[in-house]
Formats: structure tokens, C-alpha cells, sequence
């Protein structure tokens, strides 16, 4: 199975624009949760969803949202861009197995530079 | 969230075992211990998880404590490419992961 794939891999932005970034999740996996990595705070939640529904969600200001399509892919959008988004941004598929225990399948992350 | 604490770095030769300690002494009797890694410049990586027993897979064993308030990852013979960050993460259910500092792990030659 291919895996989680993220576009763009890169992206170079200014303060005040917004981006959308892109996750196809593995096939078959209905779950796409969203992470945000600095070096500073660390990886930190952003929002999960499965079914196209908001299931979990981070403590992050409303100018992060996201959205999931009926093919279980996802995006989430950043209005409003500021210094301090920059950073590695981490989709992650996930399936529950056994006992409803679920395993997350990191891409490779999208690197957002805000200048 | 529960939380977990590792030691923030550790070292190991090649080919020789590591025991990646966790400390989670408010795990909950339905959290389960799961632990990723991350690479440089690559996203995490599911490594194992555990409830109560003892796990083994093709990457590394968890040993969990009797009473659950401690895990060990164990990496049997551990190579360049071990060289990580490896994160303990107790989740219930659908929770989201919550990433701690983790440890980051130096394989020497």
C-alpha cells in the first residue's frame, strides 16, 4: 500500500496570506489527524477527522481549520499567516485494530516558511 | 491527558541492546503504552503498544511494568538507522496523541 502522502513538501509564505495543505490518507483509512512541529513547542494536535466530521480538536486559534472529503482525503487551511506558523505541519492516517487501539501512519510533513 | 517522562537522551554502539525507559504513574487501567519514533527529517513512526503484557514485533519489544506505572522499549541490536527520537504515548480509546519531549536515542558506530 502506498502511504500518507502530504503535498505541497515545501512552501514559502508571507505574513497575512493564507495556505492550504494537502494529505491523501492510506486507502481504507478513514482517519486523518493533523500535527503542527516546532522546535520550541514540539509536536502538538492540530485536529482529528474521520467521516468527514471534526472528531477531535487541538488547542489552536480558529485561523487553523481543516476539512475531510468523502474519499477520506483532507485539507487544512491557515488564514491569516503569522511568523510564528512556521513550522513542519504532519498528516497521520490512522485504522483501528484490535481491541479499537488505533495506529497512526505519519507523511512526511509539509514545511510552511513564513516570512 | 496522562502524562509520561523519559530521559531526554541517550546513547548505544551499534549492535548492542538499548532500554528506552517510560515513566507513566498516572497511566489509567485503560490507557494503552504506544510507542513512535521519528527519524530526522521524517514524520513519526508506529514502533509497538501494550495494555498489560509484554509485546514483541519485528521492530522491538515493550516490557510492561507489573503494575503498569513503567515501560521499557527494547531494541535488541540497535543500528545506525535506530538513531531517533523515540516517544512513549499513553492513549484511551480515539483520544488524540499528545507527544511528550521524548528521547532522543545516538547510535555510535
Amino acid at each position: 500500500k502506498a502511504g500518507v502522502t502530504q503535498t505541497p513538501r515545501y512552501l514559502i509564505k508571507t505574513r497575512g496570506q493564507q495556505v492550504t495543505l494537502s494529505c491523501s490518507p492510506i486507502s481504507g483509512h478513514r482517519s486523518v489527524s493533523w500535527y503542527q512541529q516546532t522546535p520550541g513547542q514540539g509536536l502538538q494536535f492540530l485536529f482529528e477527522y474521520f467521516s468527514e466530521t471534526q472528531r477531535n480538536k487541538g488547542n489552536f486559534p480558529g485561523r487553523f481549520s481543516g476539512r475531510q472529503f468523502s474519499n477520506s482525503r483532507s485539507e487544512m487551511n491557515v488564514s491569516t499567516l503569522e511568523l510564528g506558523d512556521s513550522a513542519l505541519y504532519l498528516c497521520a492516517s490512522s485504522w483501528v485494530g484490535l481491541a479499537g487501539v488505533e495506529t497512526q501512519y505519519f507523511g512526511p510533513g509539509t514545511r510552511l516558511l513564513v516570512l | 491527558d496522562a502524562k509520561t517522562t523519559q530521559p531526554n537522551s541517550m546513547e548505544s554502539n551499534e549492535e548492542e541492546p538499548v532500554h528506552l525507559p517510560c515513566n507513566h504513574s498516572t497511566i489509567s487501567g485503560t490507557d494503552y503504552i504506544h510507542w513512535y519514533r521519528q527519524l530526522p527529517s521524517q514524520g513519526p513512526e508506529y514502533v509497538i503498544h501494550g495494555l498489560t503484557s509484554n509485546v514483541n514485533n519485528r521492530m522491538a519489544s515493550l516490557a510492561i511494568a507489573e503494575d503498569r506505572k513503567s515501560s521499557t522499549l527494547i531494541l535488541h541490536r540497535a543500528t545506525l538507522r535506530d538513531a531517533a527520537v523515540y516517544y512513549c504515548i499513553l492513549i484511551t480509546g480515539f483520544q488524540k496523541l499528545v507527544f511528550g519531549t521524548g528521547t532522543r536515542l545516538l547510535v555510535s558506530p
